[in-house]
């Protein structure tokens, strides 16, 4: 079993609809991330979580929330998707403890927002 | 985070050596180099990572220049499996620092046979 599980794995919805994409790790990190990757362009940090009681805002967090329902959850939301949502999302987490600066990522949720 | 820049593709023919470049050279005496490679919209995988000195491990080789405004990811014998896109990054390596990984566009690695 995948230590970092996203789902679901792809989904088609129309605009406006609300969408949640749920992330769970059994890697025991302390640290979790979504990223958001469009057609031939890297990965962009949509948030970060650093710990339960801690969210932060990446580069393009607009349309998009989090939340952070234990230590091994990380959910983000978009309430009123959009076309220009349709990407490929990745959860990753990462280990505090490490020192490497390792992510570990899941195998991604493809999103299509009609 | 000191910014990359990376050719947008390359080709290596199999059994081959892989050299990948990475310029660098703003980065700051306290930034790391990552790599890390995707396969085909698979999520991204951790290489390797190195502050100055060369690293090797059992994936690949990191060749840092010594005024470390340059590095090169070298995959001594690439295979096909190794086709995928390459990310080079730098950064503060993390601990206790609030600072995450930045992905740009990458280099397309196609290994052929």
């Amino acid at each position: 079993d995948a230590d970092v599980t996203q789902t679901p794995r792809n989904r088609i919805t129309k605009t406006g609809k609300r969408i949640m994409l749920e992330c769970s790790q059994t890697k025991g990190h302390d640290r979790m991330y979504w990223y958001r990757q469009d057609p031939g362009l890297g990965l962009r940090l949509i948030y970060y979580s650093f710990d339960v009681k801690d969210i932060n805002k990446g580069e393009i967090s607009d349309g998009y929330s989090v939340s952070r329902q234990a230590q091994a959850k990380f959910s983000l939301s978009l309430e009123s998707a959009i076309p220009n949502q349709t990407a490929l999302y990745f959860c990753a987490t990462s280990d505090r403890q490490a020192h490497t600066g390792e992510l570990f990522f899941g195998e991604g949720s493809r999103l299509t927002v009609l | 985070d000191a910014k990359t820049t990376q050719p947008p593709s390359m080709d290596c023919a199999e059994g081959r050596a892989a050299n990948l470049p990475c310029n660098h050279s703003t980065i700051s005496g306290n930034e790391y180099v990552y790599w890390y490679r995707q396969i085909h919209s698979q999520g991204p995988q951790y290489i390797i990572h190195g502050l100055k000195n060369n690293e090797t491990n059992e994936m690949a080789s990191l060749i840092i220049t010594e005024d470390r405004k340059s590095s090169t990811l070298i995959l001594p014998h690439a295979t096909l499996r190794d086709t995928a896109v390459y990310y080079c990054i730098v950064r503060v390596s993390y601990s206790g620092s609030a600072r995450q990984l930045t992905f740009g566009s990458g280099t397309q690695l196609t290994v052929l046979p």
